[in-house]
């Protein structure tokens, strides 16, 4: 079957500009984390959402950016008047519902100028 | 608090010589922890776990519980294990949910 999915794979934005990033996890699965990474800096925790419980929210950096589940499967990232310190790969992973391992998807790259 | 510490950003060795790469974790209760590999151009994937206790691509993770270690290792690297290295803890009660450390970039130099 299809691994995890992401679009767009490259996004260029100006500077307070408002984007949204979409996830399509793997078909059952329930846990779905959207991660950051940015050149040097390893992976960073945004959010966590697991079946029908509230989502784990505290890796968001700010109030500017927010994500949604919508029928416990496709995911949408959206940043608000981005920055360029927004500039990053945004990765979502899905997992079974037992937690076991993470499927990736490719990405995406986000550049704000 | 719940933490996953990788200390080192990037290690460097040369083909053939042993590499380790450390891996430290707090938790209080008995976690499972996994290592992650993220190749050039290529998605993040688990290369390992420790419940499994196999060896991947030649390398290995022991889970040392007293001082709270998960370290990779691998006798002899080769130049395709250059890559980026993700540890990770699965916090196995409530949501299960993971953490993961900040990496550490392995470059195997010929």
């Amino acid at each position: 079957g299809a691994g995890v999915s992401q679009s767009p794979s490259n996004k260029v934005t100006e500077k307070g500009k408002d984007v949204e990033l979409r996830c399509d996890p793997i078909s059952g699965h329930t846990a779905l984390y959207w991660y950051r990474q940015s050149l040097g800096q390893g992976l960073e925790f945004l959010i966590y959402f697991q079946g029908n419980s509230a989502p784990d929210k505290s890796g968001l950096p700010s109030d500017r950016f927010s994500a949604e589940r919508t029928g416990g499967s496709v995911s949408t990232l959206t940043i608000q008047r981005t920055q360029q310190e927004d500039s990053a790969v945004y990765l979502c992973a899905s997992s079974s519902d037992r937690g076991d391992e993470q499927f990736f998807g490719p990405g995406t790259r986000l550049t704000v100028l | 608090a719940q933490r996953v510490t990788q200390p080192e950003k990037l290690l460097s060795v040369f083909k053939g010589a042993p590499v380790e790469l450390k891996c430290n974790y707090s938790y209080s209760g008995s976690p499972e922890l996994f290592w992650y590999v993220q190749y050039s151009r290529q998605r993040l994937q688990l290369l390992l776990r420790h419940i499994s206790r196999e060896s991947i691509k030649g390398f290995t993770a022991d889970l040392n519980k007293g001082e709270t270690s998960f370290h990779l290792k691998k006798p002899f690297a080769q130049e395709e294990d250059s890559a980026m290295y993700y540890c990770a803890l699965l916090r196995p009660t409530g949501t299960y949910k993971y953490i993961f450390g900040t990496g550490t970039r392995l470059k195997v130099l010929a």
